[in-house]
């Protein structure tokens, strides 16, 4: 049981937009700590696509976009391409666990 | 270019010791702010975060795994060191060390990860 619940998965045809949700607590996102996400692809090292809530490091595109309110953030994904299948992964910290936690995990397929 | 690298066995015995090592390139562990993570992810399931250390040799653990952790640094071989004890077969697990961005607090490069199977 992850302390940030995201579905499981989600799904869209090429060219939609999804979202992933990733839900905290006071503890954590309700505190105002930032939220990170990571894309892991099949079989690779997870990959940072958004630091600080909403922000996008070089070389990710923009169709790729967070945010967050009060204990909740989100990912959304634009123009969805068959290379964005892959696992997303919510990232933050936990004051009462006094460390890191990430989320579950979404599996996103392109349909 | 930051880039880091796990290496250790791939399969150890229940209730053995686990010494992992992640040699990094590219950034010191002594330098104001920098930190090093180590992350896991069982077959098929989520990540998890387990320990941190920092420039200043502070560290922080997993709530849930803090007993069974050892994490060090040796600045000089540019190496981190996680040690884990009493392996159960639920701890196999992929295992990740990664750069912790000194601003945002963020993972912003992984290694590759190491594979460790526990079974007898």
């Amino acid at each position: 049981q992850s302390v940030l619940t995201q579905p499981p998965s989600v799904s869209g045809a090429p060219g939609q937009r999804v979202t992933i949700s990733c839900t905290g607590s006071s503890s954590n996102i309700g505190s105002g700590y930032d939220v990170h996400w990571y894309q892991q692809l099949p079989g690779t090292a997870p990959k940072v696509l958004i630091y600080g809530n909403s922000n996008r490091p070089s070389g990710v595109p923009d169709r790729f976009s967070g945010s967050k309110s009060g204990t909740s953030a989100s990912l959304a994904i634009t123009g969805l391409q068959a290379e964005d299948e892959a696992d997303y992964y919510c990232h933050s910290y936990d004051n009462s666990l006094s460390g890191v936690v990430f989320g579950g995990g979404t599996r996103l397929t392109v349909l | 270019q930051i880039a880091l690298k796990e290496s250790g066995p791939t399969l150890v015995k229940p209730t053995q010791t686990l010494t992992l090592t992640c040699t990094f390139s590219g950034f010191s562990l002594s330098t104001s702010g920098v930190g090093v993570a180590w992350i896991r992810q069982p077959p098929g399931k989520a990540l998890e975060w387990l320990a941190y250390i920092y420039w200043d040799d502070d560290k922080t653990y997993s709530p849930s795994l803090k007993s069974r952790l050892t994490i060090t640094k040796d600045t000089s071989k540019n190496q981190v060191v996680l040690t884990m004890t009493n392996m159960d077969p639920v701890d196999t697990a992929t295992y990740y060390c990664a750069h912790r961005n000194s601003g945002w607090g963020y993972m912003d490069v992984w290694g590759k990860g190491t594979t460790v199977t526990v079974s007898s």
